[in-house]
């Protein structure tokens, strides 16, 4: 079956512009990660679902950044005023659950570039 | 606070060689490990987790509490082995993952 899904898979736009990412993850998985991974700061935790829910934002770096699930499926992670050091790889991962036993597969990326 | 530590940015070795990546961990709580690779123009992918216990790719990997450590090792590495490799700690009940700093894993012929 497909896996993970991200649009789109490259993203260039301007300093103070808004953006918004998109996720659609394997087909029944409930829970949903957003991670970024940059030069500087290699892979880093952002927000999870479970359902449609997101009990843990501690990782969002600033109130620029926000996320949101619908009907237990696709997400959209939004970030608005971009700014150049939001320039990263914004990762999607989709897992059947929260247990450690249940893989998180990634999807391909979105590469964001904030000139 | 929960952290995890690749001390290694570059690894490089011959083919045949032995490969160790290090990993160690900071985490007050029963920790939940796993290694993820990066092949090249590929996505992250699970390589294997501790509670598997198992071997992929002749890949092990021992959880060892009393140095905090899930060093990832080969006995013969293979050019095929070439990629970035990631050690990741599941914190707590959410299934978010905190990684670490990635190993570039060169294998030359």
């Amino acid at each position: 079956g497909a896996g993970v899904s991200q649009s789109p898979s490259n993203k260039v736009t301007e300093k103070g512009k808004d953006v918004e990412l998109r996720c659609d993850p394997i087909s029944g998985h409930t829970a949903l990660y957003w991670y970024r991974q940059s030069l500087g700061q290699g892979l880093e935790f952002l927000i999870y679902f479970q359902g449609n829910s997101a009990p843990d934002k501690s990782g969002l770096p600033s109130d620029r950044f926000s996320a949101e699930r619908t009907g237990g499926s696709v997400s959209t992670l939004t970030i608005q005023r971009t700014q150049q050091e939001d320039s990263a790889v914004y990762l999607c991962a989709s897992s059947l659950g929260l247990l450690a036993f249940n893989e998180q597969f990634f999807g391909p990326g979105t590469r964001l570039t904030v000139l | 606070a929960q952290r995890v530590t690749q001390p290694e940015k570059l690894l490089s070795v011959f083919k045949g060689a032995p490969v160790e990546l290090k990993c160690n961990y900071s985490y007050s709580g029963s920790p939940e490990l796993f290694w993820y690779v990066q092949y090249s123009r590929q996505r992250l992918q699970l390589l294997l987790r501790h509670i598997s216990r198992e071997s992929i790719k002749g890949f092990t990997a021992d959880l060892n509490k009393g140095e905090t450590s899930f060093h990832l090792k080969k006995p013969f590495a293979q050019e095929e082995d070439s990629a970035m490799y990631y050690c990741a700690l599941k914190f707590g009940n959410t299934g978010k993952l905190i990684f670490g700093q990635g190993t570039t894993l060169q294998v030359k012929p």
